[in-house]
């Protein structure tokens, strides 16, 4: 149980367009789901967190008109690179995770990942 | 602020040798401390985690970690390693006023040689 998977797993894209990734918890609902950004040989950097219903809370310095969030259902989230630049290029991974169930933490559960290349 | 090191980028092991792999943190109280494993084309998986008590934790696939409040580590081992081992390896610590942030280290690479 407590899958979540992304798509598509690699995009490449040319600069100036936009990009969406999707997010979906497929045997849980997600009541909070998590943006990361990956860079090579780097750690995984919080984007922004989302919670089913409401607008998403932005980690400082991350462009929240550059990095649109949705998370309409409680099963799927949506980041979308908009006017995506070379410089956009990384690897988007995002967690869920399920209503609280108490208890000093909560476990996120982690996608496949997202390898983005912006040419 | 605080950080979490994982001063080892890549490490190289024989099948059924021992492992350890080194994390040490910076943050003003005692973390929530995770291991998690990255396959390629898999999500992060969690090995183990650390909140509170018995500070040897026993994890999944094998896997233990010891909590130093001393040294502010949380190393990972596994006795005898297995070539399906071979990943990437990412400490994490969980703050424990925001549970919902998670600060990572850079990750060490393991490969297993047959």
């Amino acid at each position: 149980g407590a899958v979540v998977s992304q798509h598509p797993s690699r995009v490449i894209c040319k600069s100036g367009t936009s990009v969406k990734i999707e997010c979906r918890s497929l045997d849980f609902q997600a009541t909070t789901m998590f943006w990361y950004r990956q860079f090579p040989k780097q750690s995984l950097m919080l984007m922004a967190t989302s919670n089913e219903g409401s607008k998403a809370t932005y980690e400082q310095g991350v462009e929240k008109d550059k990095f649109l969030i949705n998370h309409a259902s409680l099963t799927l989230s949506t980041l979308t690179v908009t006017s995506a630049h070379p410089e956009d290029s990384s690897f988007y991974i995002c967690s869920a995770r399920a209503r609280l169930a108490g208890g000093p933490y909560n476990e996120q559960f982690f996608g496949p990942g997202t390898r983005l290349t912006v040419l | 602020a605080q950080s979490v090191t994982q001063p080892d980028i890549h490490i190289t092991v024989s099948e059924g040798a021992s492992l350890e792999l080194r994390c040490n943190y910076s943050y003003g109280a005692t973390p929530y401390l995770f291991w998690y494993v990255q396959s390629p084309g898999q999500g992060l998986q969690l090995l183990l985690k650390y909140f509170s008590g018995d500070t040897l934790v026993q994890g999944i696939k094998g896997f233990e970690a010891e909590f130093k409040r001393s040294q502010s580590s949380f190393n990972l081992r596994k006795p005898s390693v297995h070539w399906s081992d071979a990943a990437e390896y990412f400490c994490a610590v969980g703050l424990r006023y925001n549970t919902d942030k998670l600060i990572f280290g850079t990750g060490t690479r393991l490969q297993v040689f047959p």
